[in-house]
């Protein structure tokens, strides 16, 4: 079945570094991308997506490009903040597997200033 | 615009008993989904609804969990009896569309259970 694996975290920066989480998928069909955000005591929100191979959803200072040779959908911001400290959730939504959208295990980010 | 509501925030309850919980969807929101998060796992869908009708609750655990959306708007999931594995936090999540493939979910902020 389809599956999202992303790196462990917690990933713990320094403001203004720059921050890269690994995310791989294998799925049966050709499925959309995404990557959600719970930031401390929110609710999962939409951070970008992206729906064929070589699209680059960004948001937020946030980019993440859909390749599909590599079956990877890496998150990276250049100079992150604070503010940025959540956990982030590759996610992907495969037409073949009935839509079902499946989340990989997370990846907690701690900036500190 | 109002986000989707869920209720309660916490809950703690004895393994072998009920518990159930309330989701409102955004206004306008055909489609429901309630997901089941343990600790350091990314959620897992447990069943989705349109309007007031099942669309997929292939990873439901039928024999103790049950859901519904009788009039298509609010929600209900309910757990009996619980077991220490439910131990999780349930989030319920709406969209305006059937098909997630290419469309935002909006999420509540959950119900954290805790089965002792």
């Amino acid at each position: 079945g389809d599956s999202v694996t992303q790196m462990e975290g917690p990933v713990t920066l320094s403001e203004e570094a720059f921050l890269t989480i690994n995310c791989t998928y294998t799925a049966t069909g050709y499925p959309s991308l995404f990557w959600y955000v719970q930031y401390p005591g929110e609710g999962l929100q939409l951070l970008l997506k992206a729906t064929k191979a070589d699209d680059k959803g960004s948001n937020k200072g946030f980019e993440a490009t859909y390749r599909k040779e590599t079956t990877s959908f890496h998150l990276e911001k250049g100079s992150v903040q604070v503010s940025d400290s959540a956990v982030y959730f590759c996610a992907l939504s495969d037409r073949a597997a009935g839509n079902k959208l499946t989340f990989g295990g997370g990846t907690r980010v701690l900036v500190k200033p | 615009e109002a986000g989707v509501a869920q209720s309660p925030r916490y809950k703690i309850i004895e393994k072998r008993q009920s518990v159930a919980f309330w989701c409102n969807p955004i206004s306008g929101h055909a489609t429901l989904y309630w997901y089941q998060q343990i600790l350091g796992q990314g959620p897992k869908l447990l069943i989705q609804f349109q309007n007031n009708g099942v669309v997929d609750d292939s990873q439901l655990p039928k024999d103790r969990f049950s859901a519904e959306r009788l009039k298509g708007v609010d929600s209900t999931l309910k757990i009996q009896p619980a077991k220490l594995e439910d131990s999780a936090v349930y989030l319920c999540a709406s969209s305006s569309s059937r098909d997630s493939f290419n469309e935002k979910l909006f999420f509540g902020s959950g119900t954290q259970l805790s089965v002792l």
